[in-house]
């Protein structure tokens, strides 16, 4: 049982590079999440994903879309980055309704140059 | 919109003394849950406590125990007996209760760094 699990932890992309960050988890969780990690900001909510087929901006989406591929797989793409996108990037998964722990993955450490 | 705040940047601890992390949070919801989950220099991030607010009893987790005061809207997290380990990141998290069938969002705030010493 490998819980959440997150593809590359390290990138390096120049300016206008395009990537996607790829995360799956194993627990049949409905829900997955994308947040960003900056110093002094803690973690923020980039997009989110209730169940399976459905998506939904969180609190800073502009420069991501996202695509839940299946039940397991919710991936992040940058389009075109920019250094502002430099960010520790965590998926996470919960099960439906208010309350419920959120599961975290390892985290992607992104830096753009 | 909620808002978290932690006021304490930085602290440090003694192993095996107590220490408290301090939360206050902003909402105008009647009910909700609120976490605080430790981030070690892994990277990961592990919960550590939850806390319904529609139940007045504070949450207990071994050596880990929350203040819950809903009128003031503090969330405090004590660490008992401290120990190495307990060295981390921790982020206090509120969470709004929603019908079931939809996602549960978190809001964080910025976290305090805990450093025990020996």
């Amino acid at each position: 049982n490998a819980g959440v699990t997150q593809t590359p932890k390290f990138q390096v992309l120049k300016t206008g590079q395009s990537m996607t960050l790829q995360c799956a988890q194993d627990m049949n969780h409905n829900s997955m999440y994308w947040y960003r990690q900056d110093p002094g900001m803690g973690l923020r909510l980039i997009y989110y994903s209730a169940s399976e087929g459905t998506t939904d901006k969180g609190e800073v989406p502009n420069g991501y879309n996202v695509s839940r591929l299946n039940k397991r797989e919710f991936s992040l793409r940058l389009e075109s980055a920019a250094p502002s996108q430099t960010s520790v990037y965590f998926c996470a998964s919960s099960e439906l309704g208010g309350g419920n722990e959120q599961y975290f993955g390892p985290g992607t450490r992104l830096t753009v140059t | 919109a909620q808002t978290v705040t932690q006021s304490q940047p930085e602290m440090s601890v003694q192993e095996a003394e107590t220490v408290t992390l301090s939360c206050t949070y902003d909402t105008s919801e009647s009910n909700y849950y609120l976490f605080w989950y430790k981030q070690p220099p892994s990277r990961q991030m592990i919960l550590v406590i939850r806390q319904e607010a529609y139940k007045q009893q504070n949450a207990t987790e071994n050596r880990f125990s929350v203040n819950f005061q809903k009128a003031a809207k503090s969330f405090s997290l004590k660490i008992s007996d401290s120990q190495l380990g307990d060295t981390a990141m921790y982020f206090c998290a509120f969470m709004k209760h929603l019908v079931s069938g939809t996602a549960s969002k978190l809001t964080f705030g910025t976290g305090t760094r805990l450093q025990v010493t020996l």
